[in-house]
């Protein structure tokens, strides 16, 4: 089962543009992570954002975290051909040994 | 930079025939997890270690799927008869351990198709 949502499920945009993604999930959590996933390869980690943190920075990436809405977005600035992807969030709930649950993601297209 | 190693990437097979995966996690990482990916969709978690205990297999297929880490290090995955619907990326990933949770590691995947 997929805790989260990502929204929207594409997006297309020209290099230099913003980007933003949205992620929405169900249950409590003890942090939220983001991946990258390059067309038919592995899961690359972005950020984690814990559960008491409200934002995070990461280079061109911006990451904030809403708990009471239960939403996370990730803001790529000055987007880049290199960031076409797929982007996923990740949820990690509060009990027992850190389970993520992955969304469906979201497909990213950056033109030139 | 230390990397999660997995083979083969990609196995071609047919139905009924059983099949094996192997993952090496970055050294020293205590936790190993073995996931699912459709595609067009995210990963979903099949097996999770605990060094060599296993944790979490709720979503594991128990009947044709096992998993092992024996020595708490490298792992392998086996399906045993595969089936046309086991087609799809198997994604093994590493992370330590601890309050607050780590990001997990992920090597390149095996892609399996099942003829």
């Amino acid at each position: 089962s997929q805790q989260g949502e990502e929204d929207p499920q594409a997006l297309s945009i020209q290099e230099g543009e913003n980007a933003t993604m949205n992620c929405s999930y169900k249950t409590s959590i003890n942090n939220l992570q983001w991946y990258r996933q390059n067309s038919g390869r592995g899961l690359v980690h972005l950020i984690l954002i814990r559960s008491n943190e409200r934002e995070k920075h990461s280079g061109r990436l911006r990451v904030t975290l809403d708990t009471s809405k239960k939403s996370s977005s990730l803001l790529i600035t000055a987007s880049r051909a290199a960031d076409t992807a797929s982007y996923f969030c990740a949820t990690a709930t509060n009990t027992g040994f850190q389970k993520l649950v992955f969304g469906t993601g979201t497909r990213l297209l950056v033109s030139p | 930079e230390a990397e999660v190693a997995q083979s083969p990437r990609y196995k071609i097979t047919e139905k009924s025939q059983a099949v094996a995966f192997w993952c090496d996690p970055i050294s020293g990482h205590a936790t190993l997890y073995w996931y699912r990916q459709i595609l067009g969709q995210g990963p979903e978690l099949l097996v999770q270690f605990q060094d060599e205990s296993v944790v979490d297999d709720s979503q594991l297929p128990k009947d044709r799927f096992s998993a092992e880490r024996l020595k708490g290090v490298d792992s392998t995955l086996k399906i045993q008869p595969a089936e046309l619907g086991d087609s799809a990326m198997y994604l093994c990933a590493s992370s330590q351990v601890g309050a607050g949770g780590f990001p997990q590691y992920f090597g390149p995947g095996t892609r399996l198709l099942v003829l």
